[in-house]
């Protein structure tokens, strides 16, 4: 069973082309939800956390928002550097560990 | 890398062999986890550990065990490596259990013919 599905599995954008990528989650006791970048033969690179609906977060081109059930990472006016998969992950309480649950990611691809 | 490095970064190796990967992180940080991370997978949890000589399994944790002596070091070793485990393998450290971001290493290439 899926809890964590990210969408689009890639996107192509143009250079200045803002877009969102999609994590919707389905978790009991959402303990925080995470946005990471991943540059290919690399280990994903910490992002965002989101604790509760309605918080936004922003850093640089990047604006990470969370709802009830989903959570959309805003790129605005995306330069060719921003191109990596986006992993969205969250954490919820499972007995007596935290469990953390990452998505398959966004590939984003942005063209000059 | 927020002080976590892997070794080794690339390994092939046979099928029934034994395979050991290290995880040494500066941060003193008490949280590490290994994952594997596969295509049409999100990062899987094999094992984690909330302490020295404290581990505990996580989702896909067969076929695999871990040890913790030191507070930087976290080994993984694969007991009897089979296809099945070809993959590429993340440890990371966090400070606390949660909810805490994650710092993940470079990843260690594993390839089992």
């Amino acid at each position: 069973e899926d809890q964590v599905t990210q969408s689009p599995e890639a996107l192509r954008l143009q250079e200045g082309e803002s877009s969102s990528l999609n994590c919707s989650y389905t978790v009991s006791g959402l303990r925080g939800l995470f946005w990471y970048r991943q540059d290919p033969g690399k280990g994903p690179e910490f992002l965002f956390t989101l604790y509760s609906a309605g918080e936004e977060k922003e850093k640089e081109r990047l604006k990470a928002t969370l709802t009830k059930k989903e959570s959309f990472l805003h790129i605005t006016a995306p330069k060719p550097e921003d191109s990596a998969t986006y992993l969205c992950a969250v954490q919820e309480r499972s007995g007596g560990y935290q469990k953390v649950t990452f998505g398959t990611g966004t590939k984003l691809q942005v063209i000059p | 890398d927020a002080g976590i490095t892997q070794s080794p970064r690339h390994k092939v190796t046979e099928t029934g062999t034994p395979v050991t990967l290290r995880c040494h992180q500066t941060e003193n940080h008490r949280y590490m986890y290994w994952y594997r991370q596969d295509p049409g997978h999100g990062l899987r949890l094999i094992h984690y550990s909330y302490g020295v000589k404290d581990t505990d399994k996580g989702e896909v944790s067969d076929g695999y065990s871990v040890s913790r002596s030191k507070t930087e070091d976290f080994l993984l070793t694969l007991e009897s490596a089979t296809s099945s485990q070809t993959s590429v393998y993340f440890c990371a450290i966090s400070e606390s259990q949660g909810p805490n971001e994650q710092f993940f290493g470079p990843g260690t290439r594993l390839t089992v013919l």
